[in-house]
């Protein structure tokens, strides 16, 4: 299967700061996702990113499939932006999603 | 347009049990797949339907069953169960193989 490390494990912010986290994968995939699990345990759709970039709000999203790795950019976090973020991927038909070990985010007001 | 709905929200269950739990896709979608996700962890894939079949599996043992119905819907069964089956049970729904979008988990407790 696919090893997908995300990075950092833990994170803790000030409201208002802006994060980064990080997500690589060992192979080449065909589709990456997002998520936001809540602290009642929901898997909330962040974004749906195979390549390029996108933006909702105050978060984005960047993936460079040829390098293996996306990011997330959370900017003037808000206390609830905390719980997990997860990455997960696919590599193709015949394949599952693979999930990657979370980054919990505490942001303090 | 409802999301994807699952049954029971919570239960607790003995060691030896057995316990169904359910799954409403998302309107549209006609694949189902199931995690399985431990206390501090990432989901881990269990099983996925499409058109009433089981198309992909993951390292789950036997224990572990599934169905899906004509209508799309879905149930995840698990026989003999054991402390270590303690976790919260997500199923997604897709079309296809494309972008999965999670209910709200089943969170079962073995005794």
């Amino acid at each position: 299967g696919i090893q997908v490390e995300q990075s950092p494990p833990d994170l803790i912010l000030q409201e208002g700061a802006n994060s980064t986290l990080r997500c690589n994968f060992s192979d080449s995939v065909n589709n990456l996702q997002w998520f936001h699990q809540n602290p009642w345990g929901q898997l909330i759709n962040l974004f749906y990113i195979p390549s390029g970039t996108k933006q909702n709000g105050r978060l984005s999203a960047t993936t460079v499939a040829t390098e293996r790795y996306s990011l997330l950019y959370i900017s003037s976090s808000q206390t609830t932006d905390s719980g997990v973020y997860f990455c997960a991927v696919w590599r193709g038909a015949g394949n599952q999603f693979y999930f990657g070990t979370g980054t919990s985010l505490t942001v303090i007001p | 347009d409802a999301g994807v709905t699952q049954s029971p929200t919570h239960l607790i269950k003995t060691r030896g049990q057995q316990v169904t739990l359910r799954c409403s896709p998302k309107s549209g979608h006609d694949t189902v797949s199931w995690y399985q996700q431990a206390l501090g962890q990432g989901p881990q894939f269990i099983f996925q339907y499409y058109e009433e079949e089981e198309r992909q599996r993951g390292n789950f043992p036997d224990r572990f069953s599934g169905h899906q119905f004509p209508n799309y819907s879905s149930e995840l069964n698990v026989n003999a169960l054991l402390l270590g089956d303690s976790a919260l049970y997500l199923c997604a729904s897709s079309l296809s193989v494309g972008e999965l979008f999670f209910g709200e988990g089943s969170r079962l407790t073995v005794l």
